[in-house]
């Protein structure tokens, strides 16, 4: 069984630039959430997206956004990028609602604005 | 405040002793709480699940809650130096959102 897929696994990018990345669950897993983990901070919680459905939404900016499409794949997009969202930037599915299941994580994807 | 809160160590044990890894968390309603391990370079893997007021023990691993002083940790018997890594405890919230700690960095000497 194919686990968490992200892609890509590193990007460079500079200031004010925006990228995308993409997530794709484990086949069933229906709750797609992303995390930013930084040396400070830790894992903090961005969204949790379940049936294309924003869920939940943690304490980031608008410039953060995210989807998911039918197919349970999802995509987080970062827009006008500030040296501060260098993270790595994680996605974990779960067969139910985040909160009531198990996460399974992906091995990121390493951004850093330069 | 955070949501929950771990001392970020490091911790170090010798091999074969018990490390004990705490956590606290500030949402009374939270309902479900949960361990993570994180190895260096790697992604967070779940561990240890618990829900009830009590201990939860699988292997040489044992969770216990007490939500009466929202407090939860995580016992490591026979501590083997595979067994070094940060630990994330994580809890949901009352607004159905999942939260980690920053995590206590573990280190399990020979």
């Amino acid at each position: 069984k194919a686990g968490v897929t992200q892609t890509p696994r590193y990007l460079i990018k500079t200031r004010g630039q925006q990228v995308t990345l993409s997530c794709s669950p484990i086949s069933g897993h229906r709750s797609v959430s992303w995390y930013q983990q930084t040396p400070g901070q830790g894992l903090q919680f961005l969204f949790e997206y379940f049936s294309e459905t924003q869920r939940n939404k943690g304490n980031f900016p608008g410039r953060f956004s995210g989807r998911q499409f039918s197919n349970s794949r999802s995509e987080m997009n970062v827009s006008t990028l500030e040296l501060g969202d260098s993270a790595l930037y994680l996605c974990a599915s779960s067969l139910s609602l985040a909160e009531a299941g198990e996460l399974f994580f992906g091995e990121g994807s390493r951004l850093t604005v330069l | 405040q955070k949501e929950v809160e771990q001392n970020s160590g490091p911790l170090s044990v010798p091999e074969g002793a018990i490390a004990s890894l705490n956590c606290t968390y500030s949402d009374r309603g939270s309902q479900s709480f949960f361990w993570y391990r994180q190895y260096s370079g790697k992604s967070p893997e779940l561990i240890m699940s618990i829900y009830s007021n009590g201990d939860k023990e699988d292997g040489r691993f044992t969770a216990q809650l007490n939500k009466a002083s929202q407090y939860v940790s995580l016992l490591i018997r026979d501590s083997q130096p595979s067994d070094s890594a940060t630990y994330l405890c994580a809890g949901a919230n009352t607004g159905n959102q999942f939260y980690f700690g920053t995590g206590t960095s573990l280190t399990v000497i020979p």
